[in-house]
């Protein structure tokens, strides 16, 4: 079955720490790779995507992702986190197999101490 | 910027009761979804919408059903509540056919006594 696995449930740093969130996916075909995050009270909302191209992609505040293939990976990473990137942060693929179809991950909990 | 809003923030119904949620998106899309977000289990695809009239099971439809009867509003049905629906439901909607971005609206709390 298709699945996304988020290694991380919660994720406690420190400002100024670097972030890498790990995200896999099980499919052997196309796919379009999306982040996103929840701020506490906010609506769910895009970080960045990956459709083709460019496998390192650069979403908003500072975020990005790399796509690797053969690893059937996408992990999120940022340099330096803020208090302001405590959120939770979901990794959903869209896979096509006669229609296409959209799954989630469990998503992370990220906790920035200041 | 795209808007999805659901009809209630927050819902506490009685286990039996026929639930009606309800999604409105203002950017003309096509595709229209709904999930529901538990924790640990992240999201879970309820149905969703490619068009008018059109729908198709998600991951765990069993419990719901749905209406789409115009274009810019989608409504999720719970026939008779469970207390295991006790949950947050997310509305989203994207434009493209084929797995674009989806915007989603604040969420349903629902709870089932």
């Amino acid at each position: 079955a298709q699945s996304v696995s988020q290694h991380n449930h919660h994720v406690i740093l420190s400002e100024a720490a670097s972030l890498e969130l790990g995200c896999n996916y099980s499919y052997g075909g196309t796919v379009n790779l999306f982040w996103y995050v929840q701020y506490p009270g906010q609506h769910l909302q895009l970080l960045l995507k990956y459709f083709s191209g460019d496998p390192l992609v650069k979403g908003i505040k500072g975020f990005e992702a790399e796509f690797i293939k053969s690893k059937f990976s996408f992990n999120l990473r940022k340099p330096s986190v803020q208090w302001s990137d405590t959120a939770e942060y979901f990794c959903a693929v869209i896979t096509y197999t006669g229609g296409f179809k959209t799954i989630f991950g469990a998503g992370t909990r990220l906790f920035v101490k200041a | 910027d795209v808007k999805v809003t659901q009809s209630s923030r927050y819902l506490v119904k009685r286990t039996g009761e026929k639930v009606f949620l309800e999604c409105v998106q203002d950017m003309d899309h096509e595709n229209m979804f709904w999930y529901r977000q538990d924790p640990g289990l992240g999201l879970r695809l309820i149905y969703f919408s490619y068009d008018v009239k059109m729908k198709e099971k998600g991951d765990i439809p069993e419990g719901y059903s749905v209406s789409r009867e115009k274009k810019e509003r989608f409504s999720l049905i719970l026939e008779s509540a469970s207390t295991n629906q006790t949950s947050m439901y997310l509305c989203a909607s994207s434009s493209q056919k084929w797995g674009g971005e989806q915007f989603f609206g604040p969420g349903t709390r629902l709870t089932v006594l």
